[in-house]
């Protein structure tokens, strides 16, 4: 099984702040099979980057991920209000698909 | 509109069992892998189970190997998480999610449904 370790737990930053997350795979992520989901309060997950830097559909060129190996970063680059939420790591190279412990931003 | 609603969350006793349901709509259902994801109030996000489009592969997290079975009907739009033997542990907001192949990030999720286990 792959673990993923997020880090920071928490990143105090002020809005027009750089916000740069890390997930640590205990192992290789083959492929670059490493996902990025952003989880708001009482919302559904939802997806920002797909194989480690390419964003999903529609999101904002804010978010930016990359990485490889076992070392992934998102970044996002100006933080907005609607930017503070929970993000989770997820790896899908192998069963089982592991998510990181997810990075809460928040408003500093 | 591409949409996933799952049903069939409920309070229930130990040991007891639940089955839950998530219809799809506005996209080719037998054409994606599905998966079901959980979340325990407060906590993070955890795979529990994944099934292909064809129901040929089928995986399980090993906290729920033996009591939870995936399943899909095609026909139906719609995938199943049949579990038995049900624990406190279990208590979690339970996502189905979709992806374009079996290995692939989950591009749509459903709003959840809630299954509480407590006598």
């Amino acid at each position: 099984e792959i673990v993923l370790t997020q880090s920071p737990g928490t990143l105090s930053l002020s809005p027009g702040e750089r916000a740069t997350l890390s997930c640590r795979a205990s192992q290789s992520v083959a492929s670059n099979y490493l996902a990025w989901y952003q989880q708001k309060p009482g919302q559904t997950p939802r997806l920002l980057i797909y194989a480690a830097s390419t964003r999903a559909t529609g999101i904002t060129d804010r978010f930016s991920g990359s990485g490889s190996g076992t070392d992934f970063t998102l970044t996002i680059s100006r933080l907005e209000p609607e930017d503070f939420a929970v993000y989770y790591c997820q790896q899908y190279t192998s069963s089982p698909h592991t998510f990181g412990q997810g990075t809460k931003v928040e408003i500093k | 509109e591409v949409q996933l609603v799952e049903s069939g969350g409920g309070l229930v006793q130990p040991g007891r069992s639940l089955r839950l349901s998530c219809e799809a709509s506005g996209f080719m259902f037998d054409d994606y892998a599905m998966h079901w994801v959980r979340q325990t109030p407060g906590k993070g996000l955890a795979w529990v189970s994944s099934i292909s489009w064809d129901s040929g592969s089928i995986d399980y997290a090993d906290s729920v190997k033996g009591r939870f079975t995936i399943s899909r009907d095609n026909a139906k739009n719609s995938l199943y998480l049949q579990m038995n033997s049900l624990r406190p542990e279990d208590t979690a907001l339970y996502f189905c999610a979709k992806t374009t192949a079996y290995y692939s990030a989950m591009d749509v999720w459903g709003q959840g449904t809630t299954v509480i286990v407590s006598s």
